[in-house]
């Protein structure tokens, strides 16, 4: 597509539920990203992947945060018994390479996913 | 250590103003640099790339000092549209790390 999509764009939902969020990456884009901003804070690196493979998935914040891409497209992060703390918006970034020239690493990023956990 | 700090501000100017701000950076093996912008419940865009040179992109300018360990960001005759918050990106392999960013608002 021309830029990147996630869906839903806002979730509300009750602690101890598990939330899907979901990708679309520009078509092409073999690096994905995700990121979780809090309210008035910064971004905080949560997975790389590189084709359908996470080479780094340090920023995880628990065994309850996977994610997968399928096809070197769509991603899906999971939250299983989601926790307040887990409210953030949720960034998903796709770029041309993960790695070489800075032109090809400039990152578009999608609108967000907006959770709120009750 | 944050990987990138930057100044919160803000930075409160009268439109037309130059207003301008730094960031650090401690991985001295960075490749990469950008500023993006972020405007208030927006996801974040990319403003521009920082060469080694320093280079222009209209009223923007950009600065990179490798031995100091840091980019800056000058803004000439500040619009009411710049106010955002701009964030400072360094880059090592694929790895993007992002300052918490740097508040600018620009006043009538």
């Amino acid at each position: 597509g021309a830029g990147v999509s996630q869906s839903p764009s806002n979730k509300v939902t009750e602690k101890g539920k598990d939330v899907e969020l979901r990708c679309d990456p520009i078509s092409g884009h073999t690096a994905l990203y995700w990121y979780r901003q809090r309210l008035g804070q910064g971004l905080e690196f949560l997975i790389y992947f590189q084709g359908n493979s996470a080479p780094d998935k340090s920023g995880l914040p628990s065994d309850r945060f996977s994610a997968e891409r399928t096809g070197e497209s769509v991603s899906t992060l999971t939250i299983q018994r989601t926790q307040q703390e887990d409210s953030a918006v949720y960034l998903c970034a796709s770029s041309l390479a993960g790695t070489g020239p800075s032109g090809a690493n400039v990152l578009t990023f999608g609108a967000g996913s907006r959770l709120t956990v009750l | 250590r944050k990987e990138v700090e930057q100044d919160p501000g803000p930075f409160n100017v009268p439109e037309g103003a130059t207003v301008a701000f730094n960031c650090t950076y401690s991985n001295s093996a960075s490749q990469s640099f950008f500023w993006y912008r972020q405007d208030c419940r927006k996801e974040p865009k990319l403003l521009m790339s920082v060469y080694s040179s320093g280079n222009e992109d209209g009223r923007f300018t950009a600065q990179l000092n490798r031995a100091s360990q840091y980019i800056s960001l000058l803004i000439r005759d500040s619009k009411l549209s710049d106010s955002a918050t701009y964030l400072c990106v360094v880059k090592v392999d694929y790895k993007l790390s992002f300052g918490a960013g740097t508040t600018v608002t620009v006043r009538a």
